[in-house]
């Protein structure tokens, strides 16, 4: 079975310019999670989602990120304008209900924001 | 809140010894979830072993056990018989279970290298 897919895996931008991350969790999986990791503050949540809607945005930096999940196979995080420090890796994770509910990782996309 | 303590920021083990990555853990909930992640240099995140808080028996996968101490709120991984593949970061994680909130809470990871 496929793991969780991120697009894309690298990506580098302007400051000032939009960027749109997209992540499919692995099929059956309810829960869907935003995570970034930088050096400075490690891993920390951004949102997440159950059955498509958002429960916890309160990692979410400010109002320039948004997240969206249309259906259960797919969903974006959008950074408009984006800023130097925006520049870290993003994680798309899921989980399925259930005893233990294991989070299984993408691969994560690297950010540069210059 | 929640917050995971790991105190070790790098660790030297040599191949084929075992080694314990520390891991401490702060709650008031009565339920809740410990993980084990692996983050090779490739930088993909590899879920590892889960303990529940309410499981009486120590879980294992493997190489990987978690030696689960619930009066000291610890929850240390044990890797036995060590390889040059297991050089990494670790990070040890943890769900609330009362809340129902689902979002994992990390600590700052430890780094092992595995030598030859």
């Amino acid at each position: 079975d496929a793991g969780v897919i991120q697009s894309p895996r690298h990506e580098v931008t302007e400051m000032g310019q939009e960027v749109t991350l997209r992540c499919k969790p692995i099929s059956g999986h309810d829960y869907l999670f935003w995570y970034r990791q930088t050096m400075m503050r490690g891993l920390e949540l951004l949102i997440y989602f159950n059955n498509n809607v958002p429960i916890d945005d309160s990692g979410m930096p400010e109002d320039r990120f948004s997240a969206k999940m249309p259906n259960a196979s797919f969903s974006t995080l959008k950074i408009q304008p984006s800023e130097p420090r925006d520049s870290a890796v993003y994680f798309c994770a899921s989980s399925e209900y259930g005893v233990g509910e294991t989070q299984y990782f993408g691969p994560g996309t690297r950010l540069l924001v210059l | 809140a929640q917050k995971i303590t790991q105190t070790q920021p790098g660790m030297f083990v040599q191949e084929k010894e075992a080694v314990t990555l520390d891991c401490t853990y702060d709650t008031s909930d009565q339920s809740y979830g410990l993980f084990w992640y692996k983050q090779p240099s490739s930088g993909e995140m590899i879920f590892l072993i889960y303990q529940g808080s309410y499981d009486e028996q120590n879980a294992t996968e493997g190489r990987y056990s978690l030696n689960f101490q619930k009066a000291r709120k610890s929850a240390n991984l044990v890797i036995s018989a060590s390889q040059l593949g297991d050089s990494a970061m670790y990070f040890c994680a943890m769900t609330p279970g009362d809340t129902g909130r689902r979002a994992l809470t990390f600590g700052s990871g430890t780094r092992l290298q595995v030598q030859p």
